[in-house]
């Protein structure tokens, strides 16, 4: 059991750019979600998939974002056409099944400048 | 619809004195009620859950906490404070057919040596 890994760690990019993240979850674990940690604030609940199948989006999700599970392991958001509002720490993690404890990666911290 | 408020953005005790991190959450089904904690630059790591039997549960580093149905609480205590307990703390809630997590706000918690 490696854990929950994302890469990259940290990406700045300048304002209008699109940047893509990778979440590769603990293997067999169906369940992936992502969230989002602004400062001083909760993670904020974005997408989740089962397997490969995206279940649910959040309203925070807007059309500039997008995630993909193709084979049901690994996982990517794409955020195009970057804003400002977009900084933030972009948090992955994977359970089990429903229900079970959700692991969580150490986080793609992204700055737009 | 699911909620969760941890009542103190900032906590500080003394090192040995007893921590006592506050939540109250709101569901409208049966919950599973979650603490993570989060170093800097860290990601988050589960200190306990609560799913369902007992009321009281016992997490690592000696954490505990106990669901309170009638209170719709579930706060998370310490006996003795050590320095390496200084983090942001979250409670979460998780509900629903999709068992998304639903977090508070985090509590920073500061030992004073």
């Amino acid at each position: 059991d490696t854990g929950v890994s994302q890469d990259p760690r940290h990406k700045i990019t300048k304002r209008g750019q699109n940047v893509t993240f990778r979440c590769d979850p603990i293997s067999e674990h169906n369940r992936l979600y992502w969230y989002r940690q602004t400062l001083g604030q909760g993670p904020e609940f974005l997408t989740y998939f089962q397997n490969e199948a995206q279940l649910e989006k959040s309203r925070l999700l807007s059309d500039r974002f997008s995630a993909e599970r193709p084979k049901g392991s690994f996982s990517t958001l794409e955020i195009q056409r970057t804003e400002q509002g977009d900084s933030a720490m972009y948090l992955c993690a994977s359970s089990l099944a429903p229900g079970e404890t959700q692991y969580f990666g150490p986080g793609t911290r992204l700055l737009v400048l | 619809a699911q909620s969760v408020t941890q009542l103190g953005s900032h906590v500080s005790v003394s090192e040995g004195a007893l921590v006592l991190l506050r939540c109250n959450y709101s569901s409208s089904v049966p919950p599973y009620l979650f603490w993570y904690v989060q170093y800097p630059n860290q990601g988050l790591q589960l200190l306990l859950k609560y799913t369902t039997g007992a009321t009281l549960v016992k997490g690592i580093n000696g954490f505990e906490a106990e669901f309170k149905k009638s209170e719709t609480s579930f706060h998370l205590t310490k006996p003795s404070a050590h320095m390496s307990d200084a983090a942001e703390y979250f409670c979460a809630v998780n509900a629903g057919n999709n068992r998304k997590l639903i977090w508070g706000l985090g509590t920073s918690l500061a030992v004073n040596p």
